[in-house]
This record gives C-alpha cells, sequence and structure tokens, in this order.
C-alpha cells in the first residue's frame, strides 16, 4: 500500500482480555517501531524491529506486551491480560534502516479497555 | 539520557500572524538527528524536516523555517504567516546515533484562528 496500514482503527475490550493489533509497512521499509501514546502526551517508544527481529524491545512496559514480525513485514503487537491503563492510541512507523531516515506513521490503533 | 523538551503546551494565534515553535534537546552522542512531526486532527503523524547534527544549517521552505543551533541544544521551528490548516499539535524528535527509536517531545498544540 502507500502508507502504514494499522488495523482495527478501534478496539474496545474487556480487562483481562488479550488483543492483536496490526501494522503493514510501507513496502520495502526494513524498519519497523511500535510507540502508545496516551492523551496529551508525546508517542512513546515501544519496540523496534530491523527485519524479523527486535532490535530494542527496552520500551516494552511488561512481559503482558510482546510483538513479533515473523516474516519482515507485517508486525503484530500483543497484549496480555489487558489493563485500564493500556488504553491508549497504539502507533505503528515504518523506515529505511539508518539514522538519517524518517519515520512514516499509521493512523493508529485506538485501543479502549473497560 | 535522551530527552526532548518541548516548553510550550498550548499556543493560540490569529491567521497570518508567524509562530515559533521551541525544542530544546537532550543527548551524549555526537551524531544524532532532529525531527519536526505535525498531528492534525485526524490522527497520524507527519513529517516535516530532519536535521543531522553535523549540519547546522538553517533551511527555508515555504511557509517552514528551522532554527537549529547546537550551542544551545535548541531546534526550533517557525510558521510564517500562519493559516488555519496550521492548526494541529506539533512533535520534536530526536534519534541518537546508535539508535533506531525517536525520542518525543510532550508536543505543543497550535491554534490558528480565523
Amino acid at each position: 500500500g502507500a502508507g502504514v496500514s494499522q488495523t482495527p482503527s478501534n478496539k474496545v475490550t474487556e480487562k483481562g482480555k488479550y488483543v492483536e493489533l496490526r501494522c503493514d509497512p510501507i513496502s520495502g521499509h526494513t524498519a519497523l517501531y511500535w510507540y502508545r501514546q496516551s492523551l496529551g502526551q508525546g508517542p512513546e517508544f515501544l519496540i523496534y524491529f530491523q527485519g524479523t527481529g527486535a532490535a530494542d524491545d527496552s520500551g516494552l512496559p511488561n512481559d503482558r506486551f510482546f510483538a513479533v514480525r515473523p516474516e519482515g513485514s507485517v508486525s503484530t503487537l500483543k497484549i496480555q491480560r489487558t489493563e485500564r491503563g493500556d488504553s491508549a492510541v497504539y502507533l505503528c512507523a515504518s523506515s529505511w534502516v539508518g539514522g538519517n531516515t524518517e519515520a512514516f506513521f499509521g493512523q493508529g490503533t485506538r485501543l479502549t479497555v473497560v | 539520557a535522551q530527552k526532548v523538551t518541548q516548553a510550550q503546551t498550548e499556543i493560540s494565534v490569529v491567521e497570518k500572524e508567524d509562530v515559533t515553535l521551541d525544542c530544546v534537546y537532550e543527548t551524549r552522542d555526537t551524531t544524532y538527528y532532529l525531527f519536526w512531526y505535525k498531528q492534525p486532527p485526524s490522527g497520524e503523524l507527519v513529517f516535516l524536516i530532519r536535521r543531522n547534527s553535523f549540519d547546522e544549517q538553517n533551511e527555508i521552505s515555504g511557509r517552514y523555517s528551522w532554527n537549529f543551533q547546537k550551542s544551545t541544544s535548541s531546534f526550533n521551528f517557525t510558521i510564517t504567516a500562519s493559516q488555519v490548516v496550521d492548526s494541529a499539535v506539533y512533535f520534536c524528535a530526536l534519534k541518537g546515533g546508535s539508535q533506531g527509536n525517536l525520542i518525543f517531545g510532550k508536543g505543543t498544540k497550535l491554534s490558528v484562528k480565523p
């Protein structure tokens, strides 16, 4: 596709449930990022993939959060035993690898845990 | 530690006024990259500009200009002759030379009134 695509755009789930958020990056981009944005805040880094491997997962808040990118393209962010504090907009971005490259962001998935 | 500070939480101007958004950063990297992103009400982060730490040349692009000063660790962004469509949240971001991910400030909400 032309841009980064994230599905679903909105997700409402009950506390304790498991959710999966999907990101389809720009074709050919080897780097993929997940961020979380709470209301009134800047995006907060979660995890960064180069190809299939997680190059940096230092932003994942705890072991309930996990992400995969098995074929080096589409990525899934998985959250187990969701908590109300997980409610936020989850943003995905992709780029070419390299410091001097901008990341292109998707529209985000708004997750609400009730 | 890497940090980006946007001291202005909200700015309100009248159309055609010039407006400058401030950004101060902290990093120990000698090579790093700075970015500005715009987030309109639709929610998608839109890339505006990047600068390398070794390139202090300032630039003007249409109504946008940037002032990068390493001596004060600042990377300010100016919109000349603001328009209502410029209303958005603007984020400054930093990427260290050894990192893949962006560190964002908390953003400045710009409201341009007709």
